[in-house]
């Protein structure tokens, strides 16, 4: 299994409230994805990055917000947490360039704003 | 853009029985496509691949062949079993496929009972 971890997995806030997911990777792939899934949408990418502090917008970005300040590691932050954030988060990650390589997932984060 | 339809569920179905779940796409050229299979509780995780037309991806018991006339890619297998329950994802890159970006449907439920 690809090294990735997701903290926290779980976590409960209030709307309005700052959040910040951490995505951990070890095995130094260049590329590193944060997706939301919802019932009904799949999985939507929210940001990516192709590098350390390069990063991109996804088809759902509005309201999030992305660093990458070294290979391992990207979090996602949400300013001001919403209700319609309230979704299950994911990491992934892939090696190279080109579009028969897959992405590999972490085990996600279930956010909960109240 | 890239995009791609599957059926929705839930599937429910006996052990031993035969499972197809429809995938459609529509892309520009002949891209990768893949199956990626999400346990419950748990991330996305491939399962099969085939990255061009004609090709067939397998693994575990299931099946898909890149079909270019009819542009689908549909899921198979002859036999499932219980622990086969899970959500199946098909997805293929973004047309602008920088980064190894995908596009995923929506996800089809299946529910093997014994």
């Amino acid at each position: 299994d690809a090294g990735i971890t997701q903290s926290p997995r779980h976590k409960v806030t209030e709307t309005g409230t700052p959040v910040t997911l951490r995505c951990h990777q070890t095995e130094n792939h260049r590329y590193m994805y944060w997706y939301r899934q919802d019932p009904g949408h799949g999985l939507r990418l929210i940001h990516y990055s192709y590098g350390v502090k390069d990063t991109d917008k996804g088809e759902v970005s509005d309201g999030y917000s992305v660093s990458r300040s070294k290979t391992e590691d990207f979090l996602l932050t949400l300013e001001s947490a919403t209700s319609s954030q309230t979704s299950v988060y994911f990491c992934a990650i892939s090696e190279r360039q080109g579009s028969y390589n897959e992405q590999f997932f972490g085990p996600g984060t279930r956010l909960t704003v109240l | 853009g890239n995009s791609v339809t599957q059926m929705e569920g839930p599937v429910t179905l006996s052990e031993e029985a035969f499972l197809t779940i429809n995938c459609t796409y529509t892309a520009t050229g002949y891209p990768s496509l893949f199956w990626y299979v999400q346990y419950p509780g748990e991330g996305l995780q491939l399962l099969l691949k085939a990255t061009k037309a004609d090709d067939k991806g397998s693994n575990k018991g299931f099946e898909a062949t890149y079909r270019k006339e009819t542009t689908s890619f549909h899921l198979e297998k002859g036999s499932v079993q219980v622990s086969d329950s899970a959500v199946y994802f098909c997805a293929l890159p973004m047309i602008k496929a920088a980064g190894n970006k995908l596009t995923f449907g929506g996800g089809t439920r299946v529910l093997v009972k014994p």
